[in-house]
Parts: C-alpha cells; structure tokens; sequence
C-alpha cells in the first residue's frame, strides 16, 4: 500500500534563512513524487516532481527537493526564505507502472516565515 | 479555458438532499481526479479517471458517492442522501495523461451540509 508522511504539521523559519519541510513514502516499486503548494484562498499549485534521473530536482520559486532512495524521502528546501513562502505545502506519491495507482497526498505542512 | 473550473462554488444543502458537483478540466487532459479536503485535514483521493473510464474508485467514501465523465471531459461527483460529515471542500484537478504529469487543481466546491 502507499503512504505519505508529512511528520511536522507546522515549521517556522526567519526570512532569509534556509528551510526544509519533510516528506517521507512508501510505495511498491519506484515513485513518482510531488509536491504542491496552497497559498491562503488560492487553489494547489504544482510546485515540482521526481519521475527519475537526477535525485535533486528544482521547481518553481526557487524550491527544491532530493529524492534519497534509501531513506525513502524527498524532502523540500529552499536556501532562503521569503515572508510569501508562508503557505500550506503537500507532498504526495504515486506507483509508477501501475494504470490503476491512486496519487497518494500527505496531510499537509504549513510554513510559516517570520519577516 | 486556460484552468480548471469548478461549479457550483459555493453549495449549501440540507441533509438527505442529493447533491452534484460539476468539473470541467483543461482542454486535451485525459486524466482527471476528485479529491475532498476537510477543514485543515490533507487531501483524501476520491476517484481517478482516465478518459471516460475509472480505474480507480477505492477512495469513494460509500455507496451513496458516485462519478462519472462522459466525452473525456466534464465529470460529475453525485452525492446522494447528504450526511453533515459529507462537508468540506470537493476538489477536482486533471493532468495530460501520464501518471508522472503533475495535476492542475480547479478552485473547489465548498459544500455545506446543514
């Protein structure tokens, strides 16, 4: 069965400094992985994904994420926080070569940036 | 349309009434998905489309919600006999057709179970 584990439900970060929110899978077979952000009164953005080859992929914002195989994880990062940051963040997972695999969301991460 | 779109946005019903929410998804998008997000829970999967069939209806709470998507585009998700549990926001997103493509998210229904 899959499983997505956001295990922090709020992380907050100064502006400026780096931050990191964490997402960790369980899947049968290879992933696909994503992650999606929700900003106050707005609908959920595609932020980026892993579907293979480099294990540090880079997204929109200035967001990245590294697929770590053997700890299961992808976790998100940004070098340095901006206050526009602040929003509600899913990662979410999906077996690969599976036609009937159901894209698995976790509960949510909500980043709050301190100016 | 250049998005996904949603109606009503807005729905506020009593319970034992049937309800249907409508999606249309971006033009050329095979795949299409409902999700239902709870006030501050993640989002819980529904049901899968590919074209006008469903490989996956495992997230389909009960028998009183259905779904279906005629010409591989508008979908509807009925709800039938309404329940105060069944409120929360009713997301529909699509995505082009592969498992690997990420999904473009319509705004919701809100709906509201009296």
């Amino acid at each position: 069965a899959q499983s997505v584990a956001q295990p922090e439900d709020q992380v907050n970060v100064a502006e400026g400094n780096p931050l990191t929110v964490k997402c960790t899978y369980s899947v049968s077979g290879n992933p696909y992985l994503f992650w999606y952000v929700q900003y106050p009164n707005r609908g959920l953005q595609f932020l980026l994904k892993y579907i293979t080859g480099d294990n540090l992929v880079k997204g929109s914002y200035g967001f990245e994420a590294e697929f770590n195989k053997s700890q299961t994880s992808f976790h998100l990062k940004k070098p340095s926080a901006l206050v526009s940051d602040s929003a509600l963040y899913f990662c979410a997972v999906r077996a690969m070569y599976s036609s009937a695999s159901k894209i698995i969301f976790g509960s949510g991460t909500r980043l709050s940036i301190r100016p | 349309g250049a998005g996904v779109s949603q109606s009503p946005s807005n729905k506020v019903t009593e319970k034992g009434k049937d309800v249907e929410l409508r999606c249309d998804p971006i033009s050329g998008h095979t795949a299409l998905y409902w999700y239902r997000q709870s006030l501050g829970q993640g989002l819980e999967f529904l049901i899968y489309f590919q074209g006008n069939s469903a490989p996956d209806k495992s997230g389909l709470p009960s028998d009183r919600f259905s779904a279906e998507r005629t010409g591989g585009s508008v979908s509807t998700l009925t709800i039938q006999r309404t329940q105060q549990e069944d409120s929360a926001v009713y997301l529909c997103a699509s995505s082009l057709e592969g498992l690997g493509d990420e999904q473009f998210f319509g705004p919701g229904t809100r709906l509201t179970v009296l």
